[in-house]
């Protein structure tokens, strides 16, 4: 089974500030991990995904996440906030093919306010 | 990228109506599609899991009869709420995969959403 935990259900920054959110994930075998974005009224946009390789993943828009086996955590930055950054996050886990039938479990979603 | 279609966006019905919402895969080929339930400030919920050509499996407290699933093609998917009411209304997102061999694990596209208000 898998389960994700996103600390945080409100995270208020300046522009220009830097943004980060955070996500710890449980998961009997090791997981692939995902950061959506979703506007209002709108589906999800992926951000970025890790599914093997690399720690640090680099996405759109400037955000980029590292997986840390040994905190089980994937926590999203992003060095500088935007207005346009302003939106429901959500991060996201599977465990593929082999198990739960590729399904993916999200976060509870952090909503990120941008101030001027 | 891939793109996933929702039709309607939104959509008003009365009480005791049924809602059917479709799910396209426009540029590919989507083995499996998945239905999710989103209230206001929460997060997304698993529904079903739609193969095609099969009977959906549907996640546990969801009403089988009350959430018609149907995916009769590759690229289309419907979910039809049956005898809607108030506590229907919700914000209603389709996903679709292309099951590729040898891969570990394949990306979801979403569609768009739909929105669904059952006065």
């Amino acid at each position: 089974a898998q389960s994700v935990t996103q600390l945080g259900s409100h995270v208020s920054v300046s522009e220009g500030a830097l943004v980060l959110l955070r996500c710890n994930y449980s998961s009997s075998v090791p997981p692939y991990l995902f950061w959506y974005v979703q506007y209002p009224n709108q589906g999800l946009q992926l951000l970025l995904k890790h599914t093997t390789g690399a720690t640090l993943v680099k996405g759109i828009n400037g955000f980029e996440a590292e997986f840390k086996k040994s905190e089980t955590s994937f926590h999203l930055t992003k060095p500088s906030a935007h207005m346009s950054d302003a939106a429901e996050y959500f991060c996201a886990v599977t465990l593929g093919w082999g198990a739960a039938g590729n399904k993916l479990t999200f976060g509870g979603g952090t909503r990120v306010l941008v101030k001027p | 990228g891939a793109v996933v279609s929702q039709h309607p966006s939104w959509v008003i019905c009365k009480s005791g109506t049924s809602v059917k919402i479709e799910c396209r895969s426009l540029d590919f080929q989507a083995t499996t599609m998945f239905w999710y339930r989103q209230f206001p400030k929460q997060s997304l919920m698993l529904m079903a899991t739609s193969n095609e050509g099969s009977k959906a499996t549907y996640e546990q407290g969801v009403e089988k009869d009350k959430f018609l699933i149907n995916h009769a093609s590759l690229t289309l998917s419907t979910l039809t709420v049956t005898s809607a009411h108030p506590e229907d209304s919700s914000f209603y997102i389709c996903s679709a995969r292309e099951k590729l061999a040898g891969v570990p694990y394949n990306e979801q596209f979403f569609g768009p959403g739909t929105r669904l208000t059952v006065l």
